[in-house]
């Protein structure tokens, strides 16, 4: 069955600190993996992909398939990055999408 | 339109009690999703409606759940006989269904408490 985990309930680093966010996912096939983030009174909103191999407000992630992995990372992280943030995958054989606990990030000053 | 609609944004209702919530995709979004947002939880899936096929409705946690769509757009998630367990923020996501460009917009929520 398809399950996506983040071990990290709350991160908390300083600012300009490098910041890296754990994913891990378990799913026979070919996935797409995604990162969605939840600023303070704003919807959750995607943050990036990874068929799009963007990076997005500095952050990237790769997905490693050998160790089923999507880890987000920042070299150096910003106080306006503190949010909630979601690891997500859909499978190739179906449309929903599946989220994991999410991962609080502190960036502090 | 201005983006997924989601009402009320708030609703305190009483155990036992039935409870309806309203979600308004972007217009021309053929894919529509139900999520339940709690604290620790994460994100749970709900159900799931893409145009005209049946809904997957293997998310919902019990046969106190449904959802409807009507007419391909607006969708209703209905409790039945609210328990506490039931309170959450339920998000509503629409997307164009197209999976080359898939990107799920959210709504703002509805924060249910149920006393």
């Amino acid at each position: 069955a398809q399950r996506v985990t983040q071990p990290e309930k709350l991160l908390s680093v300083f600012k300009g600190a490098p910041v890296e966010l754990k994913c891990n996912y378990s799913y026979s096939g070919s996935p797409e993996l995604f990162w969605y983030v939840q600023y303070s009174r704003q919807r959750l909103q995607l943050l990036l992909r990874h068929i799009s191999r963007e990076s997005i407000k500095g952050f990237t992630a790769d997905l490693n398939k050998g160790e089923t992995s999507f880890h987000l990372k920042k070299p150096f992280a910003q106080e306006e990055d503190s949010a909630m943030y979601y690891c997500a995958l859909r499978g190739s054989f179906f449309n929903k999408f599946y989220f994991g606990s999410g991962t609080k990030l502190n960036v502090k000053p | 339109g201005a983006g997924v609609s989601q009402s009320p944004s708030n609703k305190v209702t009483e155990k036992g009690k039935d409870v309806e919530l309203r979600c308004d995709p972007i217009s021309g979004h053929t894919a529509l999703y139900w999520y339940r947002q709690s604290l620790g939880q994460g994100l749970e899936f709900l159900i799931y409606f893409q145009g005209n096929s049946a809904p997957d409705k293997s998310g919902l946690p019990s046969d106190r759940f449904s959802a409807e769509r009507t007419g391909g757009s607006v969708s209703t998630l209905t409790i039945q006989r609210t328990q506490q367990e039931d309170s959450a923020v339920y998000l509503c996501a629409s997307s164009f269904g197209d999976r080359l460009n898939e990107k799920l917009f959210f709504g703002s929520g509805t924060q249910l408490s149920v006393l």
